[in-house]
């Protein structure tokens, strides 16, 4: 199975911050990368694919980018729904894989 | 636009059959644009892929949970299903059922999830 790290697991920001996490895969996958958010007691809402594609309806603040096995997840401006779970998947092979999660709070 | 909704009982005892229904609505499950996941997350804990079906039919499970699971689709009814046998306290979680998409294989809409609590 290919293993999903994320750094760091959680993270303390204010709004208007800009906010990077980090996630790396235990071997290459090439932009087959995804990031979801999830708020409590809600199903996980997809943000970027493929590594920096954005979801239609989702915030331009948002961005992803890397390949291979470094990936990130960038929010350029924090606001105050942001404040929530952020996962990223890898879709090269199965078992798809998650990262443990990085849980973004308000500083 | 294609929305899920997972169906099935909340409560299931040691030992016994989960069994779990997802209904597609909006969009049809024979698409050959989509595979159909079921995922999970325990309480408290981060996701976990269990398994897929396509259209055909065709499926992929996880490895670790491969020997008890089941998945199948009934085109008729635009659902598919999940089938996990001899569960156990560590099968308890928030279980989603979500369209994976057929390229790049991410997942898409998702249902709003169902808990199901093993316990006697």
């Amino acid at each position: 199975d290919i293993q999903m790290t994320q750094s760091p697991s959680s993270l303390s920001a204010s709004v208007g911050d800009r906010v990077t996490i980090t996630c790396r895969a235990s071997q290459s996958i090439s932009s087959y990368l995804n990031w979801y958010q999830q708020k409590p007691g809600k199903a996980p809402k997809l943000l970027i694919y493929a590594a920096s594609s954005l979801q239609s309806g989702v915030p331009s603040r948002f961005s992803g980018s890397g390949s291979g096995t470094d990936f990130t997840l960038t929010i350029s401006s924090l606001q105050p729904e942001d404040f929530a779970t952020y996962y990223c998947q890898q879709s090269y092979s199965t078992p798809h894989t998650f990262g443990q999660g990085t849980r973004l709070e308000i500083k | 636009q294609v929305q899920l909704q997972e169906s099935g009982p909340g409560l299931v005892k040691p030992s016994q059959t989960l069994s779990l229904t997802c209904t597609v609505s909006g969009g049809s499950i024979s698409s050959g644009s989509y595979y159909w996941s079921w995922i999970r997350q325990p309480a408290g804990k981060g996701l976990e892929w269990i398994g897929r079906i396509y259209t055909s039919g065709s499926t992929n499970y996880n490895p670790s949970l491969k020997s008890r699971v089941t998945i199948s689709v009934d085109t008729s009814k635009n659902q598919f299903s999940l089938k996990l046998s001899s569960v156990t306290a560590a099968d308890t979680a928030v279980y989603y059922c979500a369209s994976e998409r057929n390229i790049r294989h991410w997942f898409d809409p998702w249902g709003q999830g169902t808990l199901v609590t093993v316990s006697s």
